[in-house]
């Protein structure tokens, strides 16, 4: 059974870091390309990142809104996807999920770590 | 602003269909056969229902239905059941990124 959970988030105030960690199992990690999604609270999913394959090369792609603020990476020796968000701005402020990705679809989710940015 | 556009509510009763559209442009819908669709219940996970346009994820009931035609993508829920009453949002692969839609709040009376 495919498993993704996510930790590292927390209530911090605007222009400060975090980084969000995703733990997979259940699947070949190395053979997965990766996602980060947020959802603002009543909102719909808003996509922020994807990762390829490290033998792809690792490539990363962003969305706008994060893009040279947020930086996606991947340790396959750990099953592990992280996402470091710096200068975090109030309209950071949602739920992310680790999923997984193929051709634009995101099968597997996570249950999702509430990052929320406030003064 | 979300990418796709999709109404905010929908309904119908026990039994019937209710089609669901989602518009985009040539650079996301009406470039890729990469349509997906996805059901959230309140306080839920996202959950794929529909891939690649068509396609049904193992477990999901066949009263789902994906479509497209152009830069419109639509979802048919058949056979409506009181379980069905959720947020709906259509995705689409736009080359470098993924894009979404608003969401369409579907009741059912």
């Amino acid at each position: 059974e495919v498993q993704l959970v996510e930790s590292g988030g927390a209530l911090v105030k605007p222009g400060t870091s975090l980084r969000l960690s995703c733990q997979a199992s259940g699947f070949t990690f190395n053979e997965a390309w990766m996602t980060w999604v947020r959802q603002a609270p009543g909102k719909g999913p808003e996509w922020v990142a994807r990762i390829s394959l490290h033998r792809d090369g690792g490539a990363t792609d962003y969305a706008a809104p994060v893009k040279g603020r947020f930086t996606i990476s991947r340790d396959d020796s750990k099953s592990t996807l992280y996402l470091q968000m710096n200068s975090l701005q109030t309209e950071d402020t949602a739920v992310y999920y680790c999923t997984t990705y193929l051709r634009g679809y995101l099968e597997s989710w996570g249950h999702g770590t509430l990052v929320t940015v406030s003064p | 602003q979300s990418a796709l556009t999709q109404p905010p509510s929908a309904s119908g009763s026990p039994g019937q269909s209710v089609t669901i559209s989602c518009t985009g442009t040539s650079s996301d819908i009406g470039g890729y056969n990469y349509v997906s669709w996805y059901q959230q219940h309140p306080g839920k996970v996202p959950k794929l229902i529909i891939y690649e346009v068509t396609k049904r994820p193992s477990g999901v009931p066949d009263r789902f239905s994906g479509s497209k035609s152009g830069n419109t993508a639509s979802l048919t829920v058949s056979g409506l059941q009181a379980e069905d009453e959720a947020d709906y949002y259509c995705s689409s692969y736009a080359g470098r990124s993924v894009v979404f839609g608003g969401g369409t709040k579907l009741a059912v009376l």
